[in-house]
């Protein structure tokens, strides 16, 4: 199984600061004949499911504030938030879906200083 | 638009049974491998399972605390995914939800939520 280890387990950051959350993955989610790389960030606030940010690593999805962003490759990725806001108060996941199981990073909690 | 909607979770005793349904719309559902996911409460995400299309053969896999319990079928002419929670354990108490890595673009639904307690 490949292993996905978030830092740091906590972060509190200023409204309007960045945010940077990392994820490292025990092999490489770098599939070479397409060069993606199977890697995906959600959002989650308390009480609500899981709301997908990132796909394909640096792939918004649609309705995402252009606030968030991923970027990395192979076994290191990144999502920042910049100019966090107080909505964006939630536990962050990283996951790898390049292949079964599915596994997703312990989480990174995200509160306002 | 990929939309995956969950239904059939709810309160259960230990012991019990339950049929998990995701219906699946925006995108040609016959042609995609459809996964199950689960979180316990306060707790981070679990992988269950997952099957594969047809014409791939149609595999399940499992985690080894699910296998010979759990079982996961489709139902490409409803467009449907379906989980078959049975031996239910108060361990199993999570929100359930199905999703799908396609090749453009990951699906997920919002969740059902199944309460195993006596």
């Amino acid at each position: 199984d490949i292993a996905m280890i978030q830092s740091p387990d906590s972060l509190a950051v200023s409204l309007g600061e960045r945010a940077t959350i990392n994820c490292r993955s025990s092999r490489s989610v770098l599939y070479s004949s397409n060069n993606k790389n199977y890697l995906a960030w959600y959002q989650q606030k308390p009480g609500q499911p899981l709301k997908l940010l990132i796909y394909w690593a640096s792939t918004r999805e649609s309705g995402v504030p252009d606030r968030f962003s991923g970027s990395g490759s192979g076994t290191d990725f990144t999502l920042t938030i910049n100019s966090l806001q107080a909505e964006d108060v939630a536990v962050y996941y990283c996951q790898q879906y390049y292949s079964t199981p599915w596994t997703f990073g312990q989480g990174t909690k995200v509160e306002i200083k | 638009e990929v939309q995956l909607v969950e239904s059939g979770g709810g309160l259960v005793k230990p012991g019990g049974s339950l049929r998990l349904s995701c219906a699946a719309s925006g995108f040609t559902f016959s042609k995609e491998w459809m996964n199950w996911v689960r979180q316990a409460p306060g707790k981070g995400l679990e992988w269950i399972g997952r099957i594969k299309s047809k014409s791939d053969g149609g595999a399940t896999d499992y985690i080894a605390p699910v296998k010979g319990r759990f079982s996961i079928s489709r139902d490409d002419s409803k467009n449907t995914l379906y989980l078959q929670v049975n031996s239910l354990k108060t361990e199993d108490t999570a929100m359930y939800y199905c999703a799908t890595a396609t090749s453009t673009t990951l699906g997920w639904g919002r969740g059902t939520l199944v309460t195993v307690s006596s």
